[in-house]
């Protein structure tokens, strides 16, 4: 059974970088076909994709956030992490790590069929 | 950039087919998926690549793509099946989501 789990700070301070890493387990971060990805929702709001690692370290990050964005893989520990920078209190939100499956290999059409818990930061001073 | 259009809430009564409805620029020459989101619960996938159901989702789940529209149906809604919808596809190497309709159970 593939499960994700992300772990970070629940706080973090304007200007500061946060960082989020997703741990994975029941497949391997390396194997081909899955999109590894990250995907926030704002208190009360709709679901905003972040970005998206492949197994490869091939990257797509959101064009509105895609300059303060790092995706990256770790794949000694099956783990990918996100980095977004100069933090506002608009990049308060509930942060989930998600697989983008694609068994065919055709990006385009992915869908999103296991997600992490979600976990809540406030960009705050 | 692309984007995907919902209504922001649809009500149905129990036991009748709720529909929800997704829009975009040629949206049926695209894959669609959706997901369905409780308060205080990670988003569950119950349609992809338009017509697909994951096994665990009911068959009452049912999903078509065509033009510019893709639409969810909820045979038999149960007061259960209450939650906030999203409609997803992939546009130029990016996910994009609708903004989301709540369904409500009347």
């Amino acid at each position: 059974q593939v499960q994700l789990q992300e772990s970070g700070p629940g706080l973090a301070n304007p200007s500061q970088t946060l960082s989020l890493t997703c741990s994975v387990s029941g497949v391997s971060i390396s194997s081909g076909g899955n999109y590894w990805s990250w995907i926030r929702q704002h208190p009360g709001k709709g679901l905003e994709w972040i970005g998206y690692i492949y197994a490869n370290g091939n990257t797509y990050y959101n064009p509105s956030l895609r300059s303060r964005v790092i995706i990256s893989l770790d794949t000694s520990n099956n783990q990918f992490s996100l980095k977004l920078s100069f933090l506002t209190a608009a990049d308060t939100a509930v942060y989930y790590c998600a697989r983008d499956s694609t068994p065919d290999g055709i990006a385009a059409a992915g869908y999103f069929d296991y997600w992490g818990q979600g976990t809540l930061v406030s960009v705050s001073s | 950039s692309y984007a995907l259009t919902q209504p922001p809430s649809v009500s149905v009564s129990p036991g009748q087919t709720a529909t929800i409805t997704c829009s975009g620029d040629e949206l049926g020459d695209k894959y669609a998926s959706w997901y369905l989101q409780k308060p205080g619960q990670s988003p569950v996938l119950v349609v992809y690549r338009d017509s697909n159901r994951p096994s665990g989702i009911p068959e009452r789940f049912s999903g078509s793509n065509s033009g510019n529209t893709a639409t969810l149906n909820i045979e038999g809604t149960q007061a259960t099946d209450e939650a906030d919808y999203y409609c997803q596809a992939w546009d130029t190497n990016t996910v994009v989501f609708g903004g989301g309709t709540k369904l409500t159970v009347l």
